[in-house]
């Protein structure tokens, strides 16, 4: 069974601040890996995702997150945030068996002017 | 812009009612998906479909029945709802081949069950 964690359920910034929203993950087979995002009364959008190959992965918006298999790990980044990146972020995982994705329990970016 | 075209947007409905919940998208996926979310909750899957076949149901009582005419549609036919049913239904597709797991989401149907 495969499962993820978010550490954090509310995250607070300033804007223009750096951030890092956690995200681990368990599972006992090779894993894909996901960050969504999901803006007030909205669907839910892809902001990046690791298949395979290199470690650190851009996505829209300026994020990036850096898988960490020693870790079982995938954090999401962003080096300067803006008020526009107020929203609630998930992090989801997927195995190679099963195809839909499992859902950490979200965090809510609270941007700050 | 969603590519996957969920309706309405909106569905406020009695516990005796019937109705139904419908979703689009062409991009030629061959998975679809339906996700109910509760406020401030993670979406939780209800639903998969593989090639218009039923491949995952995720211990979802009868009141829910899902329908996939086609390779483009996805139904969610509503009867005898109860209050806690009342959330976001969230309609998703995806290619069907290992790698491209990326799933692509409607912006939902919000359900309100009186």
């Amino acid at each position: 069974a495969q499962s993820v964690t978010q550490l954090d359920s509310q995250v607070p910034v300033f804007e223009e601040a750096p951030v890092e929203l956690r995200c681990n993950y368990s599972s006992s087979v090779s894993v894909y890996l996901f960050w969504y995002v999901q803006y007030p009364n909205q669907g839910l959008q892809l902001l990046l995702k690791y298949l395979s190959g290199s470690t650190l992965v851009k996505g829209i918006n300026g994020f990036e997150a850096e898988f960490n298999k020693s870790q079982t790990s995938f954090h999401l980044r962003k080096p300067s945030v803006h008020i526009s990146d107020t929203a609630e972020y998930f992090c989801a995982v997927s195995d190679t068996g099963r195809r839909a994705l499992t859902f950490g329990s979200g965090t809510r970016l609270q941007v700050q002017p | 812009d969603t590519e996957v075209t969920q309706t309405p947007k909106h569905l406020v409905m009695g516990m005796t009612n019937k109705k139904s919940l419908k979703c689009e998208q062409h991009m030629g996926h061959r998975a679809m998906y339906w996700y109910k979310q509760k406020a401030k909750k993670p979406p939780e899957l209800m639903f998969v479909y593989s090639y218009e076949k039923l491949s995952i149901n995720e211990s979802v009582p009868s009141r829910f029945s899902p329908e996939c005419p086609n390779s483009s549609l996805l139904n969610l036919h509503l009867h005898a709802l109860q209050p806690e049913d009342s959330a976001l239904y969230l309609c998703a597709s995806s290619q069907e081949r290992p790698g491209a797991r990326e799933l692509f989401f409607g912006e939902g149907s919000r359900l309100t069950v009186l």
